[in-house]
């Protein structure tokens, strides 16, 4: 099976802007979780999204949203960026009855 | 909500040397520790993961053990070889209520001294 894909792989944008990231989970995978990676905090949860409902979300402020679609395709959006935006962000696809998540390649933010 | 301390954040070890990453999570609930290897530039991948109702797992050269009652577990990697070297996450879960959230720990940075 092809593995978790995202897109764009890398991004910069300006304060203020708005930026949209697209995973594309394991085929069959049905829950997808994003997650911020940074250096100075790691590996943060933002949201987890199952049949196209979010089932958990972690503690980020409203700016960062995100939806999942029937296909279980996800995106993740952030409003008004800020420069402490800037970050790796992962998506990580699982079958969601089982807790193995898969981890994609990651959209790097950079935000000026 | 779930917290997990990691240590050591840094870690080198001798080619064939053992090493030993140690992790404590706070919530008694959780049910699921997986560990992930990340190496620079590239995705965390799965390396072993194990559930609350089995104190020790090993794959080739790599286990875990969990003590439940102290809330601790730990990755442990023998006959360590340089393409060991990378940044290990270990995690915390509940899961089995039909929604869950991985909580990571900090990292710990892996050299392996050739």
């Amino acid at each position: 099976k092809a593995g978790v894909t995202q897109t764009p792989r890398y991004l910069i944008k300006t304060r203020g802007q708005q930026v949209t990231l697209s995973c594309s989970p394991i085929s069959g995978h049905r829950s997808v979780s994003w997650y911020q990676q940074t250096p100075g905090q790691g590996l943060q949860f933002l949201f987890e999204y199952f049949s196209e409902t979010q089932r958990n979300k972690g503690n980020f402020p409203g700016r960062f949203s995100g939806r999942q679609f029937s296909n279980s395709r996800s995106e993740m959006n952030v409003s008004t960026l800020e420069l402490g935006d800037s970050a790796l962000y992962l998506c990580a696809s699982s079958p969601g009855y089982a807790d193995t998540q898969y981890f994609g390649p990651g959209t790097r933010l950079t935000v000026l | 909500g779930e917290n997990v301390e990691q240590h050591p954040s840094t870690l080198s070890v001798q080619e064939g040397d053992s090493a030993v990453i140690k992790c404590t999570y706070s919530d008694s609930a959780s049910n699921y520790f997986p560990w992930y290897k990340q190496e620079l530039g590239k995705r965390p991948q799965l390396i072993i993961d194990i559930r609350s109702n089995v104190g020790e797992k090993k794959d080739q050269r790599i286990a875990v053990t969990l003590n439940k009652t102290a809330k601790h577990f730990s990755l442990h990697i023998t006959e360590t070889q340089p393409e060991d070297s990378a940044v290990y996450f270990c995690a915390a879960s509940l899961s089995g209520a039909g929604s869950y959230q991985l909580t990571f720990g900090k990292g710990t940075k892996l050299s392996v001294i050739p």
